[in-house]
C-alpha cells in the first residue's frame, strides 16, 4: 500500500503568515489522485482540494494544491483564524486508500 | 442537499459487536460509492472500508477483514458497518464518507457524516 508521511507534524505560525504542508508518498500516486482534508477538533474532516490541485466547492483561493509522483504540497497563502486546524492528505489512486498522519497548524 | 446522518454513539464491551448506519439524503443513492473511515482518540484517520452502492459489492481493509461487513439498503438510502470481536483498540469515531461516481474511481470524500463515537470498554 501507498504510505504517506505529512511534515511538520506541527507547524505554528501567526495569523497573516503563509503556510506550507508537505505530503511525501512511498510510490508514485497515479494520475495525481491526492486529496486534502482540513478537520477542527470535534468535526469531521472537510475536503479541501482533491486531484492534487482542484479545490472543492465553496473552499477559498487562499488554499492551493500542487505537486505530483510522490510529492505534493498544500499552501494556504495567508492565515486565517478559522485556518488552524489539523490538515490530513489522502491518496485514492491506489488500493487501499491511504491517509497520512496529518499536519497540525497551530496558533504561534 | 446532500447528507449523510449516522446513528449515534455507542458503548460496548469487549468482544461485542457494533452496528453503525449512515442514511444518505439529497442525491441519487446508487450513483457513489460510500466509504468507512475510523479516528481513534488523538489519532489520524484509518480507511476501513468500502461499498458499491449500486451492486452491493464491497472491500475492506486487510487489518480488518473477517471483523467488518459493509451493507447497504437502497430501498432506505442506508449503509450499515458492523464490527464484531470488539477490543479496546476499536474505541474510535466512525465516520461514513461519499466517494467517487460508481464505475468509475473509489475516489476522494467529499460529504462526511458528522460521526459515531464507539467505546469499547468492560
Amino acid at each position: 500500500e501507498v504510505v504517506l508521511t505529512q511534515s511538520p507534524g506541527t507547524l505554528s505560525l501567526s495569523p497573516g503568515e503563509r503556510a506550507t504542508l508537505s505530503c511525501r508518498a512511498s510510490q508514485s500516486v497515479s494520475s495525481s489522485n491526492l486529496a486534502w482534508y482540513q478537520q477542527k477538533p470535534g468535526q469531521a474532516p472537510r475536503l479541501l482540494i482533491h486531484g492534487a490541485s482542484s479545490r472543492a466547492t465553496g473552499i477559498p483561493e487562499r488554499f492551493s494544491g500542487s505537486g505530483s509522483g510522490t510529492d505534493f504540497t498544500l499552501t494556504i497563502s495567508r492565515l486565517e483564524p478559522e485556518d488552524f486546524a489539523v490538515y490530513h492528505c489522502q491518496q485514492y489512486g491506489g488500493s487501499p486508500p491511504t491517509f497520512g498522519q496529518g499536519t497540525k497548524v497551530e496558533i504561534k | 442537499q446532500v447528507h449523510l446522518v449516522q446513528s449515534g454513539a455507542e458503548v460496548e464491551k469487549p468482544g461485542a459487536a457494533v452496528k453503525v448506519s449512515c442514511k444518505a439524503s439529497g442525491y441519487s443513492f446508487t450513483t457513489y460509492y460510500i466509504h468507512w473511515v475510523r479516528q481513534a482518540p488523538g489519532q489520524g484517520l484509518e480507511w476501513m472500508g468500502i461499498i458499491n452502492t449500486a451492486s452491493g459489492s464491497t472491500a475492506y481493509a486487510q487489518k480488518l477483514q473477517g471483523r467488518v461487513t459493509v451493507t447497504r439498503d437502497a430501498s432506505t438510502s442506508t449503509v450499515y458497518m458492523e464490527l464484531i470481536s470488539l477490543t479496546s483498540d476499536d474505541t474510535a469515531v466512525y465516520y461514513c464518507a461519499r466517494g467517487g461516481r460508481v464505475g468509475v474511481l473509489w475516489g476522494y470524500m467529499d460529504v462526511w457524516g458528522r460521526g459515531t463515537t464507539v467505546t469499547v470498554s468492560s
